[in-house]
């Protein structure tokens, strides 16, 4: 059983584009998390929500705007797409904080 | 604020040998710490962690590392390593004080030369 899942693996798409990645955690956790992993594999905390409440906003551009419908899922979606967003992106998730738990990566490239 | 260094960008080691990944961190708080692998094109996988206890953790296919409070160090060791351990490996850390966010290092390439 996949723990924490996120759709679509590859994204490839045109800059100006609008798109989105979707995150689902079947664990029960409380909170969940974007990650940006940039081409020299530095990964740097995008957004945290805890019980569907924003905690966590890290200096990310407005074009990014995190959705979570309910405490499984936390979406990411994307406006206006730039070459520097080219990057894999993590969505994770934990109960308390603690331990973090990964997916498996979004690897999203902007022509 | 916390920050996480790691020394080695890349380590190279033949297969059965011993290994240490070096992990040191900076915080003005009590952390929790962290190892996570990364498989080539593959998401990160928790190896082991240290929250409280025991300074000596044990992890995954056979990994352990070592908290060390006065050096700020939570170095990550193998006794004998498989080609099978060629990752990239990233330590982390954590504040005890409620933010969540993990703060990563730059991540230790580990290649496994047969």
């Amino acid at each position: 059983d996949t723990a924490v899942s996120q759709t679509p693996k590859y994204l490839v798409t045109q800059m100006g584009n609008d798109k989105s990645i979707k995150c689902e955690q079947n664990l029960g956790h409380d909170t969940m998390y974007w990650y940006k992993q940039d081409s020299k594999k530095f990964l740097k905390i995008m957004f945290s929500y805890n019980n569907k409440e924003l905690i966590i906003n890290e200096t990310v551009p407005n074009r990014f705007s995190p959705k979570s419908p309910d405490k499984a899922h936390l979406n990411l979606h994307i406006n206006s797409l730039e070459l520097g967003d080219s990057a894999v992106y993590f969505c994770a998730s934990s109960r308390g904080g603690r331990t973090q738990y990964f997916g498996p990566g979004t690897r999203l490239t902007v022509l | 604020a916390q920050s996480v260094t790691q020394l080695d960008s890349q380590v190279p080691v033949f297969e059965e040998a011993p290994v240490e990944l070096r992990c040191n961190y900076s915080s003005s708080v009590s952390v929790y710490l962290f190892w996570y692998v990364q498989y080539p094109n593959q998401g990160l996988q928790l190896l082991l962690k240290y929250l409280s206890g025991s300074t000596l953790v044990k992890g995954i296919n056979g990994f352990e590392a070592e908290f060390n409070k006065s050096q700020t160090s939570f170095h990550l060791r193998k006794p004998s390593v498989h080609i099978s351990d060629t990752a990239e490996y990233f330590c982390a850390v954590s504040d005890q004080s409620g933010n969540e966010k993990l703060t990563f290092g730059t991540g230790t390439r580990l290649t496994i030369i047969p």
